[in-house]
């Protein structure tokens, strides 16, 4: 089977820095996706890794250890729109996807 | 483009009765999923599709049908539904070269009493 590992809550202040970890495992190992949820909204994907590294996108950055089956999702010059639930989720074989339980990210002013 | 829409956004059922979901989506994506969504928690799949009349099983697929006529669209049933069955169903759909980017459909809150 599948686990996934990720903080139920993080918090954090505007203009800061928070990374959300994510640790797994699995079978059949594909890559690493993570997606942001608002309240009430449907998931939006942010950024995917397959290989080991960082990827940037703007404010958000992703990283992935497939030899240490962790990765984490850091967001920078944190905005109050932040505020939602991030999931991580593991890319598996024929295109499906696990999910965490995903993070709480709550940003204060 | 629409992306992925859904309907109903809303339904209450009472047990035993059966419902169907559809989804839809313009982007010609090859691959469709359906999700379920329980209160504070992630994503569980319950039936996919990697292509036009093809359907397979995800982690929850008891007491769900699908069907996927056309490449556009999606269907999930329900055929005798029970309260356990009281979720956010969410659908979505990616594109075969880039599988593990989905984009989801806003989601049908359906409470089964």
């Amino acid at each position: 089977g599948q686990s996934l590992e990720q903080p139920s809550e993080v918090t954090a202040v505007e203009g800061a820095i928070v990374q959300i970890n994510c640790t797994y495992q699995t079978s059949g190992f594909y890559g690493l996706s993570w997606y942001q949820q608002h309240d009430g909204g449907a998931p939006t994907f942010l950024s995917y890794n397959a290989l080991d590294g960082l990827e940037e996108t703007g404010r958000f950055s992703s990283f992935l250890s497939r030899s240490d089956s962790y990765g984490y999702l850091l967001l920078q010059e944190l905005q109050m729109k932040d505020s939602a639930s991030y999931f991580c989720a593991v890319g598996l074989n024929a295109g499906k996807s696990t999910f965490g339980d995903g993070t709480t990210l709550t940003v204060k002013p | 483009n629409a992306g992925v829409t859904q309907t109903p956004k809303f339904r209450v059922l009472k047990t035993g009765q059966s419902m169907t979901l559809l989804c839809a989506q313009d982007m010609n994506h090859e691959y469709m999923y359906w999700y379920r969504q329980d209160p504070g928690m992630g994503l569980r799949l319950i039936h996919y599709s990697v292509g036009e009349g093809t359907t397979a099983k995800g982690e929850v697929p008891d007491g769900y049908n699908v069907s996927r006529l056309k490449k556009q669209n999606f269907l999930l049933g329900l055929e005798s539904a029970a309260p356990s069955q009281t979720s956010v169903y969410f659908c979505a759909s990616s594109y075969v070269g880039t599988t593990y980017e989905q984009y989801f459909g806003p989601g049908t809150r359906l409470t089964v009493t």
